[in-house]
């Protein structure tokens, strides 16, 4: 697509349930990230993905926390159990290709998690 | 320490005053480097890339210096507009990872 997609926008959820976030990447993107950003604060990182795998999932903060990316397009991240202090707003970005503009991001508008 | 530093501000100016943030990063095999802004409540975008010799675009200059480990960046002629946070971005050598400084918020007022 033009540009980044997320959904939902906005989810509350009550503390115990699970969510799924979903992100669709800019088209030709192979790299993927998700970021994770609570109120006036800057971005986590928590994960990044090249074509359909991770490298490094050591930003992911618990165990309850995992992500998947398939046919190198679509990522969902998935949040188990949800806790109060998983309430953030859940970025996620692609990142141009090699050559000009190589290693900018292009962020989604987010995902705003409330857990109640 | 942390990866990427910057000053959270507020940084409180006039209209058409100059204003100048700094970025320090503590990774002295950093290779890329970009200024990112953001406006409350949306996503950031990028504001420009950094190059080793700095740069400018129209209003704004980017430098960098890379023996005291920093970056930064000047504001001519604040506008209203520009009134928003403004994030340093650092890419450590050839990883993948890109990390966000926290961000400095900048208020122009009339």
């Amino acid at each position: 697509g033009a540009g980044v997609s997320q959904s939902p926008s906005n989810k509350v959820t009550e503390k115990g349930k699970d969510v799924e976030l979903r992100c669709d990447p800019i088209s030709g993107h192979t790299a993927l990230y998700w970021y994770r950003q609570s109120l006036g604060q800057g971005l986590e990182f928590l994960i990044y993905f090249q074509g359909n795998s991770a490298p490094d999932k050591s930003g992911l903060p618990s165990d309850r926390f995992s992500a998947e990316r398939t046919g190198g397009s679509v990522s969902t991240l998935t949040i188990q159990r949800t806790q109060q202090e998983d309430s953030a707003v859940y970025l996620c970005a692609s990142r141009s290709p090699a050559g000009s503009g190589a290693n900018v991001l292009t962020f989604g508008a987010g995902s705003r998690l409330t857990v109640l | 320490r942390k990866e990427v530093e910057q000053d959270p501000g507020p940084f409180n100016v006039p209209e058409g005053a100059t204003v100048a943030f700094n970025c320090t990063y503590s990774n002295s095999a950093s290779q890329s480097f970009f200024w990112y802004r953001q406006d409350c409540r949306k996503e950031p975008k990028l504001l420009m890339s950094v190059y080793s010799s700095g740069n400018e675009d129209g209003r704004f200059t980017a430098q960098l210096n890379r023996a005291s480990q920093y970056i930064s960046l000047l504001i001519r002629d604040s506008k209203l507009s520009d009134s928003a946070t403004y994030l340093c971005v650092v890419k450590m050598d050839s990883s993948y990872k890109l990390i966000f400084g926290s961000g400095t918020r900048l208020l122009v007022r009339p």
